[in-house]
Parts: structure tokens; sequence; C-alpha cells
């Protein structure tokens, strides 16, 4: 079965440190690999897309980086403000249209003053 | 510009009764998705419109859900019937199609949370 696993489940740091998130998936074929950004109460935001041939990716203090061959992602939050406390969610799969797209659980960062 | 719209925010609901959620996703989007979202889980597929077909129902829980779209704008998702299991946040998300090498990213509304009592 597809699957999008990440850790840690929650993670808790304060202000002004950097911290990176994990994502491992088993997904095959591989279509891309998305991160999305999920405040509490409303719906997850696109932070950044890679391609099988894209290895980083950045979006302001968001660093995505990805490993097609141990299928492995990670997101690095530089410099973190408490406005980056959210859930975030690893997602793979085409989109755009169609179907197959495969969520993680997310992670649960709490930015600490 | 406006992005995708939900509604009603909060719905409340006697077991039993039916609910429509309602979903106006990007004017131009021609792909549309509804997820489900328990406490602590990851999204649940539930079904994708291309225009007003959908490809895919597979997600549907039950024959008591059901979802359509007209005129490749705004969808509907019913639940008949409804069940103390169907609480949950019920999140629409509209998208542009993939072509050439661009991945069209997906736009979340800000979700229908259902509390069935």
């Amino acid at each position: 079965k597809n699957q999008v696993e990440q850790s840690p489940q929650s993670l808790i740091i304060l202000e002004g440190k950097n911290c990176t998130l994990q994502c491992n998936y088993t997904v095959s074929p591989f279509s891309n690999l998305r991160w999305y950004k999920q405040d509490t109460g409303r719906g997850p935001v696109s932070l950044t897309i890679m391609t099988f041939s894209e290895n980083t990716k950045s979006n302001g203090r968001y660093t995505a980086t990805l490993d097609a061959d141990t299928k492995q992602s990670s997101l690095h939050i530089t410099a973190s403000q408490l406005s980056d406390s959210a859930s975030y969610i690893c997602v793979e799969g085409p989109g755009g249209g169609a179907d197959g797209l495969t969520f993680g659980k997310g992670t649960h960062l709490i930015i600490q003053p | 510009g406006a992005g995708v719209s939900q509604s009603p925010s909060n719905k409340v609901t006697e077991k039993g009764k039916d609910v429509e959620l309602r979903c106006d996703p990007i004017s131009g989007h021609t792909a549309l998705y509804w997820y489900r979202q328990s406490l602590g889980q990851g999204l649940e597929f539930l079904i994708y419109f291309q225009g007003n077909s959908a490809p895919d129902k597979s997600g549907l829980p039950s024959d008591r859900f059901s979802a359509e779209r007209t005129g490749g704008s705004v969808s509907t998702l019913t639940i008949q019937r409804t069940q103390q299991e169907d609480s949950a946040v019920y999140l629409c998300a509209s998208s542009l199609p993939n072509w050439g090498s661009y991945t069209s990213p997906l736009h979340f509304g800000n979700g229908t949370r259902l509390t069935v009592t």
C-alpha cells in the first residue's frame, strides 16, 4: 500500500530556532512531492512542490529537499516565528485533476516565545 | 483574488438528518476535490471532479454520501441519514490541470466542521 510517513508527530521549539521535519514515502511510481502548511481551523496552503528532477526548493524561510533514491523528503524552517505554529503535511501525487494523492498525517509544530 | 469558499463553516446536526455542504472553487479551476479530516488523522480522499464528471468515486465511505458539480463550478457534498462517525472537517480543494512540466498546487477552502449529535 502506498504510504507517506511523517516524523516527528509533534515538535516544540523556541522562537528563532531552526527545525527540520521528515517525510518518508513508499509511493511508486513517484509523481511529485508536496509540502502544505495547515493553520488551526484553516485549510492547507501549498508551500512547495518538487518533481523527480528537483532535489531542493525554497519558499522564503521554508526549504524542502527530496532524495528520490531513499524516498525521503525534509522541510527545513529557518529562524522560526510564532506564525510558523501549524501542522505541516507531506503529500505525494500528481494532483491537477488526477487522483492518486497520498497524504501524510502531518507534523504538529509549536513555536514558543 | 477570491479563494475556495466553503459553506457553512460549521454545521451541527442530529443523527439521522441529511446535510448539504457547499464548495465554490476558484474560477477557472477544472479539478475539484473533496476530503475528510478527522482529529489527528490525515486527509481522507472522498471524490474528485474533472469538470462536471467524477472519474473516481471510490473514496466515498458509503452510499449515504453523494456529490455533484454543476456548470463546472459549484459542488455540493450530501450526507444522508448522518451518523456520529460522520463528524469531521470536510475540506474542498480546486486546481488547474497539470500541463507540460507545470504541476498545479491544490487550493483548499477552510472546510466545514460537521458535528453529528
